[in-house]
């Protein structure tokens, strides 16, 4: 059974349409939620860092919230260089050291 | 400032042969990591650092694995017997202290194994 689940796995959007990304996660003991966005045939760039229920961050179009069994990355009316793959990790106690937990992504198209 | 630096950027080696994967972290950065992105797979973590020492290697994923660090800063992976199903990119992260404290990433390897 996965750890972090992201839905959906794609997403194709028109240009200004708002939508919000779902990552999903089992672990217990959750020390941070990490969202990432992956350019193709580049490193993640790092987005935001959530550390408890209830927190909210916001950077330009994306704002990110958290729960304690999910987090949703939303995209307010998104432009075709939002488009890229979105990374969701976790870290939590009894995890791989220190080591993140990723989901698969969401693969973002964003259609002008 | 700089980000963090990996090479080589693409590497094709023939299945047996060994290879050596380079990373230079963000200066400042104490805490180094490693993880492998295959198709289809995801993000997997291999192993990290703090300072020059890799507390846990179990997440490396055989015995042809290993890592190193010197000098608190620069890193290297290396792949002792490559194997086709070695082929993916190797991604190092650096972040100022052990976790969680954010990761920031390199631009990874790709290696592919002939």
């Amino acid at each position: 059974e996965d750890q972090v689940t992201q839905s959906p796995e794609a997403l194709r959007l028109q240009e200004g349409e708002s939508s919000s990304l779902n990552c999903s996660y089992t672990v217990s003991g959750l020390r941070g939620l990490f969202w990432y966005r992956q350019d193709p045939g580049k490193g993640p760039e790092f987005l935001f860092t959530l550390y408890s229920a209830g927190e909210e961050k916001e950077k330009e179009r994306l704002k990110a919230t958290l729960t304690k069994k999910e987090s949703f990355l939303h995209i307010t009316a998104p432009k075709p260089e939002d488009s890229a793959t979105y990374l969701c990790a976790v870290l939590y106690s009894g995890g791989g050291a220190d080591g993140l937990t990723f989901g698969k992504g969401t693969h973002l198209i964003i259609q002008p | 400032g700089a980000g963090v630096s990996q090479s080589p950027s693409n590497k094709v080696t023939e299945k047996g042969k060994d290879v050596e994967l380079r990373c230079d972290p963000i200066s400042g950065h104490t805490a180094l990591y490693w993880y492998r992105q295959s198709l289809g797979q995801g993000l997997e973590f291999l192993i990290y650092f703090q300072g020059n020492s890799a507390p846990d290697k179990s997440g490396l994923p055989s015995d042809r694995f290993s890592a190193e660090r010197t000098g608190g800063s620069v890193s290297t992976l290396t792949i002792q017997r490559t194997q086709q199903e070695d082929s993916a990119v190797y991604l190092c992260a650096s972040s100022l202290e052990l976790s969680p404290r954010t990761q920031y990433f390199g631009p990874g390897t790709r290696l592919t194994v002939l």
